[in-house]
């Protein structure tokens, strides 16, 4: 497709279960962010990968969160045994990021809403 | 530990006037600003940048400002139109544009016919 595609676009899960989260970037970008929005809340970076490099984790809240790129493409986050507090508007963002010409502008997908209840 | 502020959560502007939206940083290691914007249930799209080697990049009806000694910036929409209603997110980066892009908490828009 022509834009970050992202599902599902809701989701309500009970508390305690896993959930998954699914990222198909633009193709060709070699950039793939994971923000999330909580309700009033500004974006909260969580997770970037970068190419083949390691991916920078400083964002993730806890270890239950965590993520995989797989073959440079499709990325999934996985929240394990679910709480309350994790529900927000899960984005994804992809950038074209060619090496050595940085600040490529980042197409956002619409989200998943998650909603543990 | 909020690197990015927007202080304003939200502004109300008449059609055809301008709009001003603000936002601060502490990180003097950011070089490389954008703003985006943002309607219900959908993601953020870009809208404008700055490299810190600039003070003002201009497109159209929209013009960013950059005051690295009060590491302030902000972006002026004139005029203002109602499909301009949305909420602004500005975001800061490091190194080149190279580190991931720090949000601030954004700003609500709404343009008033």
């Amino acid at each position: 497709g022509a834009g970050v595609s992202q599902s599902p676009s809701n989701k309500v899960t009970e508390k305690g279960k896993d959930v998954e989260l699914r990222c198909d970037p633009i193709s060709g970008h070699t950039a793939l962010y994971w923000y999330r929005q909580s309700l009033g809340q500004g974006l909260e970076f969580l997770i970037y990968f970068q190419g083949n490099s390691a991916p920078d984790k400083s964002g993730l809240p806890s270890d239950r969160f965590s993520a995989e790129r797989t073959g440079g493409s499709v990325s999934t986050l996985t929240i394990q045994r679910t709480q309350q507090e994790d529900s927000a508007v899960y984005l994804c963002a992809s950038s074209l990021a060619p090496r050595g010409v940085p600040n490529s502008p980042l197409h956002f997908g619409n989200g998943t809403r998650l909603t543990v209840t | 530990d909020q690197q990015v502020k927007q202080n304003s959560p939200s502004l109300s502007v008449q059609e055809g006037r301008i709009s001003i939206l603000n936002c601060d940083y502490t990180n003097s290691m950011f070089d490389y600003f954008l703003w985006y914007k943002k309607y219900p249930a959908e993601g953020p799209t870009f809208l404008i940048s700055i490299s810190s080697i600039k003070d003002k990049n201009e497109d159209g009806r929209f013009t960013v400002f950059l005051n690295k000694s009060a590491k302030h910036l902000s972006l002026h929409i004139v005029p203002s139109q109602p499909g301009d209603s949305a909420v602004y997110f500005c975001a800061a980066s490091a190194i080149g544009g190279a580190q991931k892009l720090v949000f601030g908490q954004g700003t609500r828009l709404t343009i008033n016919p």
